[in-house]
């Protein structure tokens, strides 16, 4: 079974600090994938890797960076935190880069930022 | 850009049928997926459609016609645990990379 785990359920940060979630998966997977998840706006793609300190821009990457420095762990940053940021963070791998390998995600982490 | 639409919220009685729709407008598109997410958890992979037609498997089948941006899930025999949420996502180019819908809120009641 394929298993993605990520270091926090549940967070509570304050403005301006820096954040780091992290994501690690055990199946070897080469993509990861950074989503947030929020009410009436479904999953959005933050970033995401297809190697090992590879990282592409998703659809909101403004206010996130990345870091992949080993290919079964992805971290997302977020550099000086904002209350716009309060949200579920899901993380996903999936096996190759083709088109039809589905993603397995996280549990998720949801940050509260006051 | 890319658009996908899809109901916020279907209700459907226990061991009935239900069919939630799913449209997209994308630039580029390479397959559509769908996964079931219930409250509090991740979402897990239930099908992905690339040709025109029919795929069934168990309970749940999904269909996509390509030249009508247009895919839906058929649920059958409907029971309590498929009470979740539903979610769209078309594959959209740039090898694996998802662009989702935000998700149909399906209620399952007796």
């Amino acid at each position: 079974d394929v298993k993605v785990t990520q270091s926090s359920r549940y967070l509570v940060k304050r403005t301006g600090e820096k954040v780091f979630l992290e994501c690690v998966q055990d199946m070897d997977h080469e993509n990861m994938f950074w989503y947030r998840q929020d009410p009436g706006l479904g999953l959005r793609l933050i970033y995401f890797s297809y190697d090992v300190k590879m990282k592409e821009k998703g659809d909101i990457p403004e206010g996130y960076s990345v870091s992949r420095e080993k290919k079964e762990r992805f971290s997302l940053i977020l550099e000086s935190a904002s209350t716009n940021q309060t949200s579920m963070y899901l993380c996903a791998s999936s096996l190759h880069r083709g088109s039809s390998y589905e993603q397995y995600f996280g549990p998720g982490t949801r940050l509260t930022v006051t | 850009g890319q658009n996908i639409d899809q109901p916020t919220e279907m209700t459907a009685t226990e061991g009935a049928i239900v069919q939630i729709n799913c449209t997209y407008q994308t630039s580029g598109f390479n397959g559509l997926f769908w996964y079931q997410q219930h409250a509090g958890e991740a979402p897990t992979f239930l099908s992905y459609n690339v040709l025109d037609g029919l795929e069934e498997k168990g309970r749940f089948s999904s269909f996509l016609s390509r030249s009508k941006g247009y895919s839906y899930l058929l649920l059958k025999e409907l029971q309590m645990k498929d009470s979740a949420s539903y979610l769209c996502a078309a594959n959209t180019g740039g090898g694996n990379k998802l662009t989702f819908g935000t998700g149909t809120q399906l209620k399952v009641e007796l």
